[in-house]
């Protein structure tokens, strides 16, 4: 079964601190993705990878950062955590074209005080 | 660019009733459509996707939806809800470039609550 594991599932970070919220797939894919979710909202995309090595930014980057080392891995890094990005964060993994599903992980619960 | 509606934000339906959730979108070429839903503290799941082809689509759990590219709409429905169908439901569009899959744009969602 197709697996996206995301940790930590919860964090409590200090305005100004760094942080860095970690996904890992197994389901050999070459797409991954970063998403937020604000209460009552779907989800934005905010960065994505085709490839090892290679980030992409989406529709929100601002403030983010994102990382893949490989192929299995998508980091998503916040250097200055602010209040405004108290949110759930969910990692995705697709193996590319239109014709493929996405899977999502459970999602980080990020508040930032 | 792209974008998608859904009207209600939270729908409220008695076990056993049928249920309709709307999603309107936006978009200038051929839309890849899908409905996924939350439920609580977990991730999104996929229900059904549209490609071209029969506007009609079936999912999983008695799921299906619609689409009609007249009214730029892509609704779902189920003819008897259950409680375990308590949940939010997202709508979500995806480019038509041939990759990407997972680069959507949802929806607000709607929370179906289900009532005995």
């Amino acid at each position: 079964e197709a697996a996206v594991t995301q940790s930590p599932r919860s964090k409590v970070a200090v305005t100004g601190g760094k942080v860095t919220l970690s996904c890992h797939q197994t389901n050999n894919h070459d797409y991954m993705y970063w998403y937020r979710q604000d209460t009552g909202h779907g989800l934005r995309l905010i960065h994505y990878s085709y490839v090892a090595d290679s980030t992409e930014k989406g529709d929100i980057p601002d403030g983010y950062k994102a990382s893949r080392p490989s192929q299995e891995n998508f980091s998503l890094i916040l250097e200055l955590a602010s209040l405004s990005q108290t949110a759930v964060y969910f990692c995705a993994s697709s193996g590319g074209g239109a014709n493929t599903e996405v899977f999502f992980g459970k999602g980080t619960r990020l508040t930032v005080v | 660019a792209q974008s998608v509606t859904q009207p209600d934000a939270r729908v409220t339906v008695s076990e056993g009733a049928s249920l309709q959730l709307r999603c309107k979108y936006s978009y200038f070429g051929t839309p890849y459509l899908f409905w996924y839903v939350q439920y609580p503290r977990q991730g999104l799941q996929l229900l059904l996707k549209y490609y071209p082809g029969d506007p009609v689509v079936q999912g999983v759990n008695g799921f299906e939806a619609e689409f009609s590219k007249s009214n730029s709409s892509f609704h779902l429905r189920k003819a008897s809800v259950h409680w375990s169908d308590w949940a939010v439901y997202f709508c979500a569009v995806s480019m038509d470039t041939g990759g990407l899959s997972g680069k959507l744009t949802f929806g607000e969602g709607t929370q179906v609550t289900v009532i005995s």
